[in-house]
């Protein structure tokens, strides 16, 4: 079993549609990072949580350190928003999720 | 934001040449940086950890006589692939760290061994 499961794996979604990806993790945790990786390769870290809740923009992402569980979620979905989803724990030893492909069509 | 430049951004060699990549955090000091190998279509996987002025902790699995990693100073870090073969050849990239934990990215480097 991963140390890092995340679901779904692939993700397609009609333009305006409330996202979420889930995370689950047996590893005890410092932080949680959310990561968005775009097809050309580079990689953005949309959060660092390690309890509660953080907003940013469309995008909400919660963690539950007692259920080990965290979820990313995007409201009012767009096209742009196509990308791969990477949920990462940990700090110096960090151990990633294999990752959400999150296609949102017009 | 903060900003982490890696290059070169595709590197194209052939088999038994030594290729270096760069890592560069551009406004903050990074204490730690991580360097990290993806495959197509799969997850980034950690290779290995570097603090500025020691030497760097290797994944399980990633030989740290064939992927060198010098942390030189606060804002570089460099992993070099020594005698590159084609199974070598892979989306290479890293990641810079604040002292709060923050984590930074390059834009990766793409390696094609012949």
């Amino acid at each position: 079993k991963n140390e890092v499961e995340q679901s779904p794996q692939n993700l397609t979604a009609q333009e305006g549609e409330f996202i979420t990806i889930n995370c689950s993790y047996s590893v005890g945790i410092s932080a949680l990072h959310w990561l968005q990786q775009h097809p050309g390769g580079g990689i953005v870290s949309l959060f660092m949580l390690s309890s509660g809740k953080k907003k940013h923009g469309r995008l909400i992402a919660t963690i539950n350190i007692q259920e080990k569980h965290s979820s990313l979620h995007i409201t009012a979905s767009h096209p742009r928003d196509s990308a791969v989803y990477i949920c990462a724990v940990g700090n110096n030893d960090m151990r990633f999720g294999a990752g959400t492909r999150l296609t949102v069509k017009p | 934001g903060a900003v982490v430049s890696q290059h070169p951004s595709r590197v194209i060699c052939k088999s038994g040449t030594s290729v270096k990549i760069e890592c560069r955090s551009l406004d903050f000091q990074a204490t730690t940086m991580f360097w990290y190998r993806q495959f197509p279509k799969q997850s980034l996987m950690l290779m290995a950890t570097s603090n500025e002025g020691s030497k760097a902790t290797y994944e399980q699995g990633v030989e740290k006589d064939k992927f060198l990693i010098n942390h030189a100073s606060l804002t570089l870090s460099t992993l070099t692939v020594t005698s590159a073969h084609p199974e070598d050849s892979s989306f290479y990239i890293c990641s810079a760290s604040t002292e709060g934990g923050e984590l930074f990215f390059g834009e990766g480097s793409r390696l094609t061994v012949l």
